[in-house]
C-alpha cells in the first residue's frame, strides 16, 4: 500500500496567490481530514470527510480556506487568497473507520511558506 | 470540550527507558492512541489501547492506562537515538463515525548519547 500521498511536498508563494494542495487518501479508506500544524498553535482539524461529503469544518480559519473531494481518492485544499499567517505544513490523514485499529492514516505532509 | 495535555520536553540518555506522560479530560474516550512525529515526516500510528484496558506492551513500547485518573503513559525500554521524535498522545470518543481524533501538544523526545 503507497500510504497517504500529498502533492506538492513543498510550496513557495507570494502573498496574494492561490494555493492548492493535494491529497490522495489509501484506497478502501472512507474518511479523509486536513490538519495544519504550527509550532504556535500545534496541530489542529480543518475539515473533515466521510464518504466525500464534509462532515465538520468548524475547523477552517476563514473563507479564504476551502476544501473539495470529488471521489473517493481525492481532495483538494485551497487557499485564496494566501497569507504569510497561513504558513504552515498541512497533513492530509484517512481512515477506514472499521474498528478500534482502524485510525487515521497521515501522508507526509506541504510544507507551505507564504512570503 | 475535550482537552488532551503532555509536556513538552523529555531527554534521557541513550539506553535508559524513557516515560512520555499524557492526560485527557474527556470521560467518554474509548480509544487512547500514541502517534510518532519524526523531523519532516507525518504522524505514524504507534500503538493504541482500549479504554477497559490498564496496559499493553508491544516490543519495546509499554502503554499504561489509569482511567480513573485520566492519565496516560508510554514507556519506551532501552532507548535509541533513533526513538529521537515528537510523540503525540490522541484520544477518540465513544462516539462519532470517523474516528475523531483529539490531540496532545505532542512531547519532543531527545535521545542524548
Amino acid at each position: 500500500d503507497a500510504g497517504v500521498i500529498q502533492s506538492p511536498r513543498h510550496e513557495v508563494t507570494e502573498m496574494g496567490q492561490e494555493v492548492t494542495l493535494r491529497c490522495k487518501p489509501i484506497s478502501g479508506h472512507n474518511s479523509l481530514f486536513w490538519y495544519r500544524q504550527t509550532m504556535m498553535r500545534g496541530l489542529e482539524l480543518l475539515i473533515y470527510f466521510n464518504n466525500n461529503v464534509p462532515i465538520d469544518d468548524s475547523g477552517m480559519p476563514e473563507d479564504r480556506f476551502s476544501a473539495k473531494m470529488p471521489n473517493a481518492s481525492f481532495s483538494t485544499l485551497k487557499i485564496q487568497p494566501s497569507e504569510p499567517r497561513d504558513s504552515a505544513v498541512y497533513f492530509c490523514a484517512s481512515s477506514a473507520d472499521r474498528g478500534p485499529a482502524d485510525t487515521q492514516y497521515f501522508g507526509p505532509g506541504t510544507r507551505l511558506t507564504v512570503l | 470540550g475535550e482537552d488532551v495535555e503532555q509536556s513538552l520536553f523529555l531527554s534521557v540518555r541513550e539506553g535508559d527507558s524513557s516515560v512520555i506522560n499524557c492526560t485527557y479530560t474527556d470521560s467518554s474516550s474509548t480509544y487512547l492512541y500514541w502517534y510518532k512525529q519524526e523531523p519532516g515526516a507525518g504522524l505514524q500510528l504507534l500503538t493504541y489501547i482500549f479504554s477497559n484496558m490498564d496496559m499493553k506492551q508491544d516490543q519495546r513500547l509499554t502503554v499504561l492506562l489509569n482511567k480513573k485518573d485520566k492519565h496516560l503513559s508510554l514507556r519506551i525500554a532501552d532507548t535509541q537515538t533513533g526513538d529521537s521524535a515528537i510523540y503525540f498522545c490522541a484520544e477518540s470518543p465513544y462516539s462519532g463515525s470517523a474516528r475523531q481524533l483529539t490531540f496532545g501538544s505532542g512531547t519532543q523526545l531527545t535521545v542524548l548519547p
